[in-house]
């Protein structure tokens, strides 16, 4: 089945801006939804939101403040941006291929933030 | 918000036994809940979709039941593939369960 493809950055400074990207290989971004998770070392997932492909988002009320997910659709990409980082946004990213019934992922990246 | 309590944390099984996890929900979200298999350094795989349908390709050992507050993961006879851990997601707000690690005992 095909994986997305994530790309970014794998460390960021503290009070700065995360941001990756996750791209659908050969698909078209009609009709998609896309999902970004999170899982911290060692602990579970955390839902961060959405993107339908006309624009409209979801995001987790935790992260609302500091997140936004956009989509490129000329590019078949989608972007994640989490800005105002501190130690505690250090995870594993995913991205995934739906709203619910995710059953197409990104292998994930790693995101480290420390100056 | 729908809080998920999912449990064990933990669960010791040996090959061929019947393991069993639970998921709780602090509000009815009837049967939209999924489950998910994740080994490490691996993204999450999904098992089962809207409580109880198996997704394509899962091995039929693998079973949900459930609704509206309760829900289980059933795993008939564990294989050897199937260590990992397990997570719940729910649809209302799409927060996930705690996790429930099975390991070799």
């Amino acid at each position: 089945q095909v994986q997305l493809q994530q790309s970014g950055p794998g460390l960021v400074r503290p009070s700065e801006t995360l941001s990756l990207n996750c791209t659908v290989p050969g698909g078209s971004l009609t009709k998609n939804y896309l999902t970004w998770i999170r899982q911290p070392p060692g602990k579970g997932l955390e839902w961060i939101g959405y993107i339908y492909s006309t624009g409209s988002t979801n995001y987790n009320p935790s992260l609302k403040s500091r997140v936004t997910i956009s989509a490129d659709t000329s590019k078949s990409q989608f972007s994640l941006k989490l800005n105002s980082v501190t130690a505690a946004d250090t995870a594993v990213y995913y991205c995934a291929k739906g709203r619910v019934l995710l059953n197409v992922w990104g292998p994930g990246t790693t995101v480290t933030v420390s100056s | 918000d729908i809080q998920m309590t999912q449990s064990p944390s933990t669960l010791s099984a040996s090959v061929g036994d019947r393991v069993t996890i639970t998921c709780r929900t602090s509000q009815n979200i009837n049967r939209w809940l999924a489950w998910y298999q994740q080994k490490p350094g691996k993204a999450p795989k999904l098992l089962i979709y809207d409580g109880s349908t198996l997704e394509s390709g899962v091995p039929s050992r693998f079973s949900g039941s459930g609704s509206g507050t309760e829900f289980t993961l059933t795993i008939s006879s564990l294989q050897p593939d199937d260590f990992a851990t397990y997570y719940c997601q729910q649809y209302n707000n799409y927060s996930f369960g705690g996790g429930t690690k099975v390991d070799v005992k």
